[in-house]
């Protein structure tokens, strides 16, 4: 079936200093990434996504996200943390070629501290 | 662009009464998804449409729900009759094509008391 898992429910880290907020999938077939960031009473905002191609795929307000195909992860990375930076992050992927749907992570929360 | 619309961002009402949010996706988009939000089962795919046409609908939670594409730039999601556990947040999203990026409006606030 397919599923993606976001391991950690909140990740704190100081300002300044890099961030990773972990994602795993499970999927038949090539994967379609994506990663959505939600601000406080507000709707999902993309940031990026991984249809093919470098690995290494950058995105809005300089997040980065690494495709590891062994590993089937597509971490999300920033190499100095905003405080600005904190708020919900999902993880997604879509379930099939022909369709549309998506599969949502149960979210992590990003805390930057100053 | 204005982005996708929805309203209305909050809606408070009791147990029983119908309830009907609405969505305007983004010019040109062709394809439109209803979410619903929650803390208990997070974010749930409950239906979408390409071309005005509902493809999957397999995440509207029994018949009470229903959803509506009468044209391209406007869809209804009705709830008839509401209950307590459906409140959440209902966001409706948007995309040009398939497998592209969706976009999400801003939400709207279910409360059923």
């Amino acid at each position: 079936a397919q599923s993606v898992a976001q391991p950690e429910d909140q990740v704190n880290v100081a300002e300044g200093n890099p961030l990773t907020v972990k994602c795993t999938y499970s999927v038949s077939g090539n994967p379609y990434l994506f990663w959505y960031v939600q601000y406080p009473n507000r709707g999902l905002q993309f940031l990026l996504k991984y249809i093919t191609g470098d690995n290494l795929v950058k995105g809005s307000y300089g997040f980065e996200a690494e495709f590891n195909k062994s590993q089937t992860s597509f971490h999300l990375k920033k190499p100095s943390a905003l405080v600005s930076d904190s708020a919900l992050y999902f993880c997604a992927v879509r379930v099939g070629y022909n369709t549309d749907k998506l599969i949502f992570g149960t979210g992590t929360r990003l805390q930057v501290f100053p | 662009d204005a982005g996708v619309i929805q309203s209305p961002r909050h809606e408070v009402t009791e147990m029983g009464q119908e309830v009907t949010l609405r969505c305007k996706p983004i010019s040109g988009h062709n394809s439109l998804f209803w979410y619903r939000q929650t803390m208990m089962r997070g974010l749930e795919l409950l239906i979408y449409f390409n071309n005005n046409v509902p493809i999957d609908d397999s995440g509207m939670p029994e018949d009470r729900f229903s959803a509506k594409m009468p044209n391209a730039s406007f869809s209804t999601l009705k709830i008839q009759p509401s209950e307590p556990r459906d409140s959440a947040v209902y966001f409706c999203a948007s995309n040009s094509q398939v497998g592209d990026t969706q976009y999400f409006g801003p939400g709207t606030r279910l409360t059923v008391l």
